[in-house]
């Protein structure tokens, strides 16, 4: 079956202290995309980054940055230097081909940094 | 180009009523979706399109039903509001099936509060 487990429910942090949010996936699937969606206070959801299957290349994008193994089914996504305006749920999500490629997504990571 | 829009942004209903909630894109996506956000269990899909004219069922189909006459137009009906119902609700959308088109873009939010 297809699933997205974020095993941190919730988070807390110092400011500038960096921080990594795990999210683990299972797909029979040979081709597959993983993404990874903001959604702070005001309750919208922002798109981060999208990642497909066969590229295992890290990514960085300022003080974000994102690890995909799929030896280890994994997609972990590092915050460096958080500040207070990361504080949000982080939600990873994987492309289901079926139900018109549906997201499937983990159950979130609330993030708090303090200042 | 306002991305997806959603409206209205808040509605109490009371159990038994019936309501549609309206989806709007501008960015000429064939996809279309909608799914709830309940507390603690990340986003489920209602319904989705894969263009002008179709729809098909998600995985919580029950209790609603959805149109989608226009290409840029996706609406969501519940005929008889139960509190079960009480969620926050998400429209998205994307181009298409290929690489970065997978990508889905989230409207704002619809908070439905059934009575």
């Amino acid at each position: 079956a297809q699933k997205v487990t974020q095993a941190q429910t919730e988070i807390s942090v110092v400011e500038k202290e960096d921080v990594t949010l795990d999210c683990v996936y299972e797909t029979r699937d040979t081709t597959y995309y993983l993404f990874w969606y903001k959604q702070p206070p005001s309750g919208e959801l922002v798109f981060l980054i999208r990642r497909n299957s066969f590229d295992e290349q890290n990514e960085i994008s300022g003080r974000y940055s994102w690890n995909f193994q799929k030896s280890t089914s994994s997609f972990n996504f590092t915050i460096t230097a958080s500040q207070v305006v990361d504080s949000a749920v982080y939600f990873c999500a994987l492309s289901d081909r079926n139900q018109g490629g549906k997201l499937i997504f983990g159950q979130g990571t609330e993030l708090s940094v303090k200042p | 180009n306002a991305g997806v829009t959603q409206t209205p942004k808040f509605r109490v209903l009371k159990t038994g009523q019936s309501m549609t909630l309206l989806c709007a894109q501008d960015m000429n996506h064939e996809y279309m979706y909608w799914y709830r956000q309940d507390p603690g269990m990340g986003l489920r899909l209602i319904h989705y399109s894969v263009g002008e004219g179709t729809t098909a069922k998600g995985e919580v189909p029950d209790g609603y039903n959805v149109s989608r006459l226009k290409k840029q137009n996706f609406l969501l009906g519940l005929e008889s509001a139960a509190p079960s119902q009480t969620s926050v609700y998400f429209c998205a959308s994307r181009v298409g099936l290929a690489g970065e088109q997978r990508t889905q873009y989230f409207g704002p939010g619809t908070r439905l509060l059934v009575l």
